[in-house]
């Protein structure tokens, strides 16, 4: 069993859409859980950390769920511009990165 | 500033062949870190460097070595290529020493063993 899994998509939305992932990870001794945005042929950009309570940044919203162990990344009003391969990262020694959803915002 | 910076982009090797990545920030982080990304897998960390004279295995370390030249840079040497390191190399800095914050990633090395 993979330590991180994703879904691996591809999701294909329209523009304006609300899109969620979700992200699943073993090691419940995980403490620090990110979101990174990959570009095609580019490489990793941090999108946001996730808190335990919650945290929003504009149309970006994640949440964390320990007892279930799993994260969320939920999409508002989605862009053209959102087009990109959305990395889920869990931290205990190391940083474990899932495969990647890969989103198609369409016209 | 330029941030984390990778060369080669691209290279292709023939088995058995040796190669050195080139990584180097200029950020004043203290750890760095090697990774390979494979369709499918997400990444895996090679190596890291907690710190300037420091170095630890990741999840994947064999057929490959690090230096920790100095703070600004960390190679990746491969000394006998194989099919099966045929992969996108990315390296990355944190500015502490701890796995629990932001990484910075380079451009990334595409590299092709034959």
């Amino acid at each position: 069993r993979k330590e991180v899994e994703q879904d691996p998509g591809p999701f294909n939305v329209p523009e304006g859409a609300t899109v969620a992932f979700n992200c699943t990870y073993s090691n419940s001794a995980s403490q620090s859980f990110f979101w990174y945005r990959q570009d095609c042929r580019k490489e990793p950009k941090l999108l946001m950390s996730v808190y335990s309570s919650g945290n929003e940044d504009g149309r970006f919203t994640a949440q964390l769920n320990r007892a279930s162990q799993y994260i969320s990344l939920l999409i508002r009003d989605s862009k053209l511009s959102d087009s990109a391969t959305y990395l889920c990262v869990v931290s205990f020694n190391d940083m474990r990165f899932g495969a990647g959803t890969r989103l198609t915002v369409k016209p | 500033n330029a941030g984390v910076t990778q060369t080669p982009k691209f290279q292709v090797l023939k088995t058995g062949q040796s190669m050195t990545l080139q990584c180097a920030q200029d950020m004043n982080h203290n750890s760095m870190y090697w990774y390979r990304q494979d369709p499918g897998m997400g990444l895996r960390l090679i190596y890291y460097s907690a710190s300037e004279g420091t170095t630890d295995k990741g999840e994947v370390p064999n057929g490959y070595n690090v230096s920790r030249l100095n703070k600004r840079e960390f190679s990746l040497r491969l000394e006998s290529a194989a099919p099966s390191q045929t992969s996108v190399y990315f390296c990355a800095s944190s500015p502490g020493q701890g796995s629990a914050e932001t990484q910075y990633f380079g451009p990334g090395t595409r590299l092709l063993v034959l």
